[in-house]
Formats: structure tokens, C-alpha cells, sequence
């Protein structure tokens, strides 16, 4: 079983459509998690940062951690065609750990 | 905001040729890391370094070297370039591991 499996997609969407992305990991000493949207061409951005579990909310962005059943989640509301890029999660054991380790990464597109 | 610089966006180089791939932070970040991105593949961890003239093997470190002599820059060497190193090269800097890692604009480096 891999480290982090996330769905590839690719997902389409019309405009101001809610989107779900999502997670799974097998190591229980994951304790940082991340998501980075990469538009094409570029290199990821931090998107949102949650440490431990719980729920972050940033604007028309969310994320959501649950640490019991190894699952994490980023929300999109209100989606926009500049939300269009591949989202790569990613997650670490600790600051003194290894590197992060990331998903494979969704593509998403939002049409208008 | 962090700043991370590769010196190249895009590279075409011809096979057996010596490669360097050059990236610099501004954010006196201990820890800086190389990636290649492959569709299908994600990011996969070449090399990474938590400190001046320290380094440590990642996933794939076959046919790569780096090199750190400053703490703000962190070198990328293909000694001996080959057509299955045609990909796209990230760099990535970090004060803490575990923190937040900050990615540069990436590097599409073609073998031919």
C-alpha cells in the first residue's frame, strides 16, 4: 500500500460548483498536512497548512483532517475558473522527520 | 514572502553532457530539497539537505549529485545526462522540517 493515494481525477466542474478533494495515508505519525495547487507550468503553491486534526477554513477554501481514519479532505466553494490546477496533498511525520511526502495530485478544471 | 529562484525555466541539453540545475533561497532556510515531477509519477525526492554541505540520499538519487556550499543555494548536477532525465525539476526550501516548504518555479529540463 502506498504512503498517500489520491485520486488523479481528472475532475471537471461547472462554476460554482463545491469540490471535494481527498487523501488517504497509512502512517498514523503523519502530523503535518498540506495542500499545494500547481497551475500548469509553475511550480506548488501552499495552499493550506493544518497541523494535527481538525478543520482550517481560508476564504472559499477548507481543510479538513481526520487523523482516526487517515483521511484528508480540501473543500472548494464557490468554485472559480482560476481554480482550474492540480492539487497535491502532502504530509509529515514531524519537524525532525523525513521530507514531506506527497500525493500523486488531482487535476481539476472549472468550466464557466 | 520566500523566495525560491531557479536559475533556468527551461533547459535542453544533449545526452552525456554535465548538468546544473541551480536554486537559490532568501530565507536563511536550513533544510532545502530536489524533486522531479513525471506525469503519472508526482513529485519524487532526489536529494535533500539540512544543512551546509550536507546531504542526504532521497528516492531516486541514481545518476544525480548535489552540492551545497552556501546555505542559500543548493545544486542540482546530472553528471552524465540521459534521455530518462527529461523531466520537470523543483526545488524547495524549509526552516523547520515539517513547516511549511516553499517550491521554486521548476526547471523543464529535455534530454536529447
Amino acid at each position: 500500500q502506498k504512503e498517500v493515494e489520491q485520486d488523479p481525477g481528472p475532475l471537471s466542474v461547472p462554476e460554482g460548483a463545491i469540490v471535494s478533494l481527498n487523501c488517504t495515508y497509512s502512517n498514523s505519525a503523519f502530523q503535518y498536512f498540506m495542500w499545494y495547487r500547481q497551475y500548469s507550468r509553475k511550480g506548488p503553491e501552499l495552499l493550506m497548512y493544518t497541523y494535527s486534526s481538525g478543520n482550517k477554513e481560508d476564504g472559499r477554501f477548507t481543510a479538513q483532517v481526520d487523523k482516526s481514519s487517515k483521511y484528508i479532505s480540501l473543500f472548494i466553494r464557490d468554485s472559480q475558473p482560476s481554480d482550474s490546477a492540480t492539487y497535491l496533498c502532502a504530509m509529515s511525520a514531524d519537524q525532525a522527520g523525513t521530507a514531506l511526502i506527497f500525493g500523486k495530485g488531482t487535476t481539476l478544471s472549472v468550466s464557466s | 514572502d520566500v523566495k525560491v529562484t531557479q536559475s533556468s525555466r527551461y533547459l535542453v541539453k544533449r545526452t552525456g553532457e554535465k548538468v546544473f540545475l541551480e536554486c537559490v533561497q532568501d530565507m536563511d532556510h536550513e533544510n532545502m530539497f530536489w524533486y522531479r515531477q513525471d506525469p503519472g509519477l508526482g513529485l519524487r525526492l532526489i536529494y535533500f539537505s539540512y544543512d551546509v554541505k550536507m546531504k542526504e540520499k532521497g528516492d531516486i538519487p541514481e545518476g544525480y549529485s548535489v552540492s551545497r556550499e552556501k546555505k542559500e543555494r543548493f545544486s542540482l548536477i546530472l553528471e552524465s545526462a540521459s534521455t530518462n532525465q527529461t523531466s520537470m525539476y523543483l526545488c524547495a526550501s524549509v526552516r523547520l522540517r515539517g513547516e511549511k516548504l516553499f517550491f521554486g518555479s521548476g526547471t523543464q529540463l529535455s534530454v536529447l
